[in-house]
């Protein structure tokens, strides 16, 4: 089955104690992303990879590290967690094609509390 | 991205037709207008694109105006499990950055 799976689904932490979410893609897609999604603020994305060793920021990367070292994953690091945070985190995958993107998947979420 | 503009809450009796409008008056020639839902927490789920005539896949039907102006999403037959935020996007699809979801609507299947 065609899938993208983050682990863990949910975390309870500390303020400061560095973490680790990571998201997996089983559809040989290029393209993969990191959203993160708060009441009233819709998905805002933290980071996206086009591909193999290429990363970029999206519209709110503070406080988070992500790496791509194999295509099929895309793990978001957070080294010093603060409670601002707390929040809901989607990965997101999608075939690249001829330099475009069309539908993206998603994974079943992570909900993070930094206390 | 050009701006959409949904309601914010629909509701629709199952069974019925649910018809979910998006006006997207300031969209490009080459930005496609795309629909994604996400029920209760869940990871959002794509539904349909399309860029200038109208698609239906097994999900829903997209019909743009000629004008591109504004797109219906149309549920043709709408169960209790459709109920959930619906998304209207419009980008490039050689945009490497996100979707941008906006707050989309919230329908409401009601039995």
């Amino acid at each position: 089955e065609a899938q993208v799976t983050q682990n863990p689904r949910y975390l309870i932490t500390v303020t400061g104690k560095k973490l680790t979410v990571t998201c997996s893609q089983n559809m040989n897609h290029e393209y993969m992303s990191w959203y993160r999604q708060d009441p009233g603020l819709g998905l805002r994305q933290i980071y996206y990879s086009m591909n193999v060793e290429v990363t970029d920021k999206g519209d709110v990367p503070e406080g988070y590290k992500v790496s791509r070292k194999e295509k099929r994953n895309f793990p978001l690091i957070l080294e010093s967690p603060s409670p601002n945070q707390t929040s809901l985190y989607f990965c997101a995958s999608s075939s690249w094609t001829s330099g475009r993107t069309y539908e993206q998947y998603f994974g079943p979420g992570t909900r993070l509390t930094v206390t | 991205d050009a701006k959409t503009t949904q309601p914010p809450s629909m509701d629709c009796a199952e069974g019925r037709a649910a018809n979910l409008p998006c006006n997207h008056s300031t969209i490009s020639g080459n930005e496609y207008v795309y629909w994604y839902r996400q029920i209760h927490s869940q990871g959002p789920q794509y539904i349909i694109h399309g860029l200038k005539n109208n698609e239906t896949n097994e999900m829903a039907s997209l019909i743009i105006t000629e004008d591109r102006k504004s797109s219906t999403l149309i549920l043709p037959h709408a169960t209790l499990r459709d109920t959930a935020v619906y998304y209207c996007i419009v980008r490039v699809a050689e945009d490497n950055n996100d979707m941008r979801f906006g707050a989309g609507t919230r329908l409401t299947v009601k039995p």
